[in-house]
């Protein structure tokens, strides 16, 4: 059974802190993806990866950086949180040859105080 | 003009068929049109894909007009359990991002 995992479910940070979400998928897939969910708005695309050390720029970069060191792993931290990042953040991964097929993660539940 | 738009909710009941419509009006004109499925507190999950005329699968059908300007997702028979929030996805002409539409609300009735 194909697999993404984010490292929490819920979080709950301060305004002002480093936060780092992980995401890791066991597919073997070049492509991944961050979301931010937000209500009226759907899914917005943060950045993406086609490759190892590689990222691409979404809709909502802005204050956002990502890392992906390993082809498993992908990555998405805000350097500084602030109140109007608290939103469900998904990640997604999707193969080259299939690169709209994403499989998804269950999404980190983020709330900064 | 708006990227990529479909109807913020629907209601439907029971047994009937469902059909939600996206328009695409800058889609590429080499990529896929990609529809998704979202319960809550769960990711999206891949429904059906198709990039001209109709595709069916077990779960819904997708009807695609020649000119690719918009796309009608096909839900037979509704039940209960297909409540749940629906998700285009295409990609803009000239560019590789991923564009989602902001999401159908589907309520299906007893």
């Amino acid at each position: 059974d194909v697999k993404v995992t984010q490292s929490s479910r819920y979080l709950v940070k301060r305004t002002g802190e480093k936060v780092f979400l992980e995401c890791v998928q066991d597919m073997d897939h070049e492509n991944m993806f961050w979301y931010r969910q937000d209500p009226g708005l759907g899914l917005r695309l943060i950045y993406f990866s086609y490759d190892v050390k590689m990222k691409e720029k979404g809709d909502i970069p802005e204050g956002y950086s990502v890392s992906r060191e390993k082809k498993e792993r992908f990555s998405l931290i805000l350097e500084s949180a602030s109140t109007n990042q608290t939103s469900m953040y998904l990640c997604a991964s999707s193969s080259t040859g299939d690169k709209d097929t994403q499989y998804f993660g269950p999404g980190t539940r983020l709330t900064v105080l | 003009l708006a990227k990529t738009t479909q109807p913020i909710s629907m209601d439907s009941y029971e047994g009937q068929e469902v059909n939600i419509t996206c328009s695409h009006n800058n889609i590429a004109t080499n990529d896929y049109i990609t529809w998704y499925q979202q319960f809550p507190s769960q990711g999206p999950r891949f429904i059906i894909q198709g990039y001209k005329t109709k595709v069916t699968n077990e779960v819904a059908s997708l009807f695609i007009p020649a000119d690719r300007k918009s796309s009608t997702l096909s839900l037979p028979r509704v039940s209960l359990s297909d409540t749940a929030v629906y998700y285009c996805l295409d990609r803009q002409g000239g560019s590789y991002i991923p564009t989602f539409g902001r999401g159908t609300s589907l309520i299906v009735h007893p």
